[in-house]
């Protein structure tokens, strides 16, 4: 079936540090891809997406594209903030539900 | 902006009690759907509702009922409590159901989690 994976974390970096989380999928087609992000203490929250292949999505900086080639949709970000600290998820849609990668969680240092 | 509440925030609940977790969406969506997190698993779907009076499963729905009587409310229900559904849940609403050609946006509001421990 259907299935996203993404790097293991904790990843700690330094602030103003270039970030990237690597997303690959497993899947049927060409799915709409996701990265949710979940602060502390909160739910998740809808960072950026792409609904087709060379897509990019971007906000808040992170920036993220789809290539269907390697089956990949990486996070990147260029320089990180101590506010960017959270759990990063990686998504697809299969059949009206979209299933999550593990997460990832990012911790930015001053 | 209320979105998606959920309440209780923390419950510590002992071996085979019941309990139901709450949740209310005021957009008007007409998806709703819980997930349990869990460490190195991500979210996993338990149940989802496309509309009032009707609700189906997703990947975990062993141990828990549903129920969508109004567009509003989508309580779920731990029937007989067991350790291994220690969990955070949490409740995410949406204004169709994702990926609905020409509709579906993939985009879903979540509420803030209800913390659940089983003894």
């Amino acid at each position: 079936g259907n299935s996203v994976t993404q790097m293991e974390g904790p990843v700690t970096l330094s602030e103003e540090a270039f970030l990237t989380i690597n997303c690959t999928y497993t899947a049927t087609g060409y799915p709409s891809l996701f990265w949710y992000v979940q602060y502390p203490g909160e739910g998740l929250q809808l960072l950026l997406k792409a609904t087709k292949a060379d897509d990019k999505g971007s906000n808040k900086g992170f920036e993220a594209t789809y290539r269907k080639e390697t089956t990949s949709f990486h996070l990147e970000k260029g320089s990180v903030q101590v506010s960017d600290s959270a759990v990063y998820f990686c998504a697809l849609i299969q059949g009206g539900k979209l299933i999550f990668g593990q997460g990832t969680e990012l911790s930015v240092k001053p | 902006n209320a979105g998606v509440t959920q309440t209780p925030k923390f419950q510590v609940l002992k071996t085979g009690q019941s309990m139901t977790l709450q949740c209310a969406q005021d957009m008007n969506h007409e998806y709703m759907s819980w997930y349990r997190q869990d460490p190195g698993m991500g979210l996993r779907l338990i149940h989802y509702s496309v509309g009032a009076g009707i609700t189906d499963q997703g990947e975990v729905p062993n141990g828990y009922n549903v129920s969508r009587s109004t567009t509003e409310d989508f309580p779920l229900r731990l029937l007989s409590a067991a350790p291994s559904q220690t969990s955070v849940y949490f409740c995410a609403s949406s204004s169709t159901l994702p990926g609905l050609a020409g509709r579906g946006t993939g985009e879903l509001f979540f509420g803030e989690g209800s913390r659940l421990t089983v003894l």
